[in-house]
């Protein structure tokens, strides 16, 4: 079992439909991160959840919408998408401690989505 | 702005050769972390090597090593003795530390590595 898990591996929908992704983590770490890979981009992160309150938000449309009820568990609300959201979505996490950074981030197989 | 670049997008190395991926950075701030980040065809990414921006030393782990050239904000991985389980997309990164227990970490857009046998 990795220590991040990510459901589903694969998503197809619509542009009017209402989905969402799950991220678990199972190594008691206190941020969680959503990014998003498209070809031949760099990773773009998304939010970042630190003990459980979203400390960042890169300009992402809100038909994008992060939950984080715990500090195991991210949700990514997917809501009347385009065509050009299709991307792999991967989620992680770290062990961060006030004064000091580096650690390292654990990342999950990713939710590879596809909009119709 | 930070930004991280890796300019060569595909590479290809013979098995027990030893191939450098180079990457480039930019940043005005003095402390940070670097990363190299391997992701297998699997598609997780995992950790390879990170170095400590105001440790001179450059990092190794095992047959990785990295050359570490902070003035120049050049941060290359060397991979000695390649070996078919090398192959993966690698990213180098940058880590920005945004206050409190938060950090950030920024990609560059990857290298390609195919090790043939």
């Amino acid at each position: 079992e990795t220590g991040v898990t990510q459901t589903p591996r694969h998503l197809v929908m619509g542009m009017t439909n209402k989905k969402s992704l799950k991220c678990e983590q199972h190594l008691g770490h206190n941020a969680m991160y959503w990014y998003k890979q498209s070809a031949k981009k760099p990773l773009e992160l998304m939010f970042v959840y630190s003990l459980e309150e979203r400390v960042e938000n890169n300009s992402v449309p809100s038909r994008f919408s992060p939950e984080c009820p715990n500090s195991s568990h991210l949700f990514l609300h997917l809501h009347t998408l385009q065509p050009e959201d299709s991307a792999l979505y991967l989620c992680a996490s770290s062990q961060d401690r006030q004064g000091a950074f580096g650690g390292e981030l654990f990342f999950g197989e990713g939710s590879r989505l596809t909009v119709l | 702005a930070q930004t991280v670049t890796q300019s060569q997008p595909e590479m290809s190395v013979q098995e027990a050769e030893t191939v450098t991926l180079s990457c480039t950075y930019d940043t005005s701030e003095n402390n940070y972390y670097l990363f190299w980040y391997k992701q297998p065809p699997s598609r997780q990414m995992i950790l390879v090597i990170r170095q400590e921006a105001y440790k001179q030393q450059n990092a190794t782990e095992n047959r990785f090593s990295v050359n570490f050239q902070k003035a120049a904000k050049s941060f290359s991985l060397k991979i000695s003795d390649s070996q078919l389980g090398d192959t993966a997309m690698y990213f180098c990164a940058f880590m920005k530390h945004l206050g409190g227990a938060t950090n950030k970490l920024i990609f560059g857009t990857g290298t390609l590595l195919a090790v043939q046998p």
